[in-house]
This record gives structure tokens, sequence and C-alpha cells, in this order.
């Protein structure tokens, strides 16, 4: 099993609509969770952290759920510009490694007008 | 006043041949981070220095080779490139070394290309 597990897509959604992606990860001592935004040929770049009573951040939420171990970002009322592929993080924080973050494949979200 | 700063952004070079990619950081950030992304896009962990020791260091050749000046600088030299070195290398750096406060943020990448 991967550490850090993304469904790859494409989700192709309409403008205005709402997607949700889901992520899942395999050690249960995880302490930090992120969602990262990737645009084609760029650096990642923070999107929002996640904690465990989730959180919002304008048209995004994000959700952490520890017993089932796994995190959801909800986008509501997608825009053009939130096309991008979006990367699941999580910091193990195992074996006295520090801040060495896993990332997703990613998953590929496309808005369409 | 770019963050994460790294050069070159595109490197085309022969098997065989040595580089490196310079990274810098004006954030005050203590650690700093190579990350490789592979054509599929994996984005997967290589060094980590803090304050400039070595505290991560994956399974990477030795031919990779990390060096951190000063806190604020991580280079990356390569030796005797081969093809499956061809990637995007990332340059990151973060305040601490844990946490939900210790996001990274990553530079904008080296487009590496063995041939």
């Amino acid at each position: 099993r991967k550490e850090v597990e993304q469904d790859p897509g494409p989700f192709n959604v309409p403008e205005g609509a709402t997607v949700a992606f889901n992520c899942t990860y395999s050690n249960s001592a995880s302490q930090s969770f992120f969602w990262y935004r990737q645009d084609c040929r760029k650096e990642p770049k923070l999107l929002m952290s996640v904690y465990s009573s989730g959180n919002e951040d304008g048209r995004f939420t994000a959700q952490l759920n520890r017993a089932s171990q796994y995190i959801s970002l909800l986008i509501r009322d997608s825009k053009l510009s939130d096309s991008a592929t979006y990367l699941c993080v999580v910091n193990p924080s195992y074996g006295g490694a520090t801040n060495k973050l896993i990332f997703g494949t990613g998953t590929l979200l496309a808005v369409q007008p | 006043d770019t963050a994460v700063s790294q050069t070159p952004k595109y490197l085309v070079t022969q098997m065989g041949n040595d580089k490196s990619i310079k990274c810098e950081q004006n954030l005050g950030h203590d650690t700093m981070y190579w990350y490789k992304q592979d054509s599929k896009k994996f984005l997967k962990i290589m060094f980590s220095y803090n304050n400039k020791e070595l505290i991560i260091n994956e399974t990477v050749p030795n031919r990779f080779s990390p060096k951190s000046p000063d806190k604020a600088h991580l280079n990356l030299h390569i030796n005797s490139l081969e093809l499956g070195d061809s990637a995007v290398y990332f340059c990151a750096s973060s305040q601490g070394t844990g946490g939900t406060n210790s996001p990274l943020h990553f530079g904008n990448g080296t487009r590496l290309t063995v041939t």
C-alpha cells in the first residue's frame, strides 16, 4: 500500500460545480496534513493545512478522518482558475525523521466553461 | 523579492557530465530540502538540511551530493549524470522541522534533461 494514495483523475467539472477529492494515508501515527496545488509546469504551492476539527478557507473545505485515515478537500462553486493538480501531503513523523512530507501523486482537476 | 529561488531553470546536458543546481531562500527559514519530481509527476524527497546539518537523506545514489554553506543556501551537485536523472528538481524551505505550522515553500524548479 502506498503511503499516500489519491485518485489521479482527471476530474472534469463545469464551472460552478462542487467537487470533492479524497486521499488515504497508511501511517496511523501521521501528525500533519496539507493540501497543495500544482499548476502545469509550476511549483507546488500550499493551498491549506488540514486540522483535526476540519477547516474552511473561502470556497475550500478540508476534513480529516483519523479513524479511517483519510483526508478530503471540497471545492464549491468551481472556477476556471481552480484547474490544477491537487496534492495530498502527509507528515508521517515516524522514527525521528522530521518534516519528511510524503506527497500523493495528485488529482487533476479540469474546470470547463 | 523571490522567496525561494533556484538556478538554472532549465538544464540540458549529456550523460556522464557533472552539474550543479543552486538554491537560495530569503524567508529566514531554518530547514531546506531537495525534492525530485519524475515524469509521472511523483514528488519525492531527496535531502533535508536544518541549520546546515543534514537531517534527511533518502535512498539517493551517492552521485548526488547536497551542500549547505549556510542556512539560506542549499546546492545540489550531481556527478556522472544518467538518463534516469532527467526530472524536475525542486528546492524548498520551511520554518522549523515539523508540524502543521511548517509547510514547505518551493522554488520554481529546475528541469533537468540528460541526453
